[in-house]
């Protein structure tokens, strides 16, 4: 069955630190894979998105993400962090191939951001 | 970014009672849209995808006839939640998308239910 996991429930960084939040996937074909943002009284924004191509994908905000495959991974990271990108983040999966648009989340990791 | 609002943002009802969620692509003509329910600290699960002018697809596990969604046209889609119980307050989120494109999310309802 298809599945995302994000191990990380809660994560807690410095201002201007680096980050990593890391995602796993379980899905037997090639995965359309995306990275979302939650922010209270917002709706979920997408941060980047994965389809096919060069595995590094470059998104909005200064994050980045790198698909592997043997690993069956896509890592969110940004080199440094703003007070602002404290939120909750969630991992997504599109799994249908008839590209219904029907996605999997996964759990979601919290950031917060210590001055 | 296209914009999805969703109305009300919060909604506080008596056990029993129906409450309609509505949803809307402000900027956009949404060929489908997604309904969602959120747990508190936990994932977003679809409960439901609607194309305009069809009958709503329900995902495993989700009651057809507690949660009625109409999708009557290119921007609007409703979610009924019927005979509301306490177990049915959560955080609902609808999402929508123009054919092939990126969904686009609205900022989610918080019903409770006494």
């Amino acid at each position: 069955a298809q599945s995302v996991t994000q191990p990380d429930i809660h994560i807690t960084v410095s201002e201007g630190a680096s980050l990593e939040l890391r995602c796993n996937y379980s899905y037997g074909a090639t995965p359309y894979l995306f990275w979302y943002v939650q922010s209270p009284g917002q709706g979920l924004q997408l941060l980047l998105k994965y389809f096919s191509g060069d595995t590094l994908v470059q998104g909005i905000k200064g994050f980045e993400a790198e698909f592997k495959r043997s690993q069956s991974s896509f890592n969110l990271r940004k080199p440094s962090v703003h007070w602002s990108d404290a939120a909750e983040y969630f991992c997504a999966v599109g799994v249908d191939s008839s590209n219904t648009g029907k996605l999997i989340f996964g759990q979601g990791t919290t950031l917060q951001v210590k001055p | 970014g296209a914009v999805v609002s969703q109305h009300p943002s919060r909604v506080i009802c008596k056990s029993g009672t129906s409450v309609k969620i509505e949803c809307r692509s402000l900027d956009f003509q949404a060929t489908t849209m997604f309904w969602y329910r959120q747990f508190p600290k936990q994932s977003l699960m679809l409960m439901a995808t609607s194309n305009e002018g069809s009958k709503a697809t329900y995902e495993q596990g989700v009651e057809k006839d507690k949660f009625l969604i109409n999708h009557a046209s290119l921007t609007l889609s409703t979610l009924t939640v019927t005979s509301a119980h306490p177990e049915d307050s959560s955080f609902y989120i609808c999402s929508a998308r123009q054919l092939y494109n990126e969904q686009f999310f609205g900022p989610g309802t918080r019903l409770t239910v006494l």
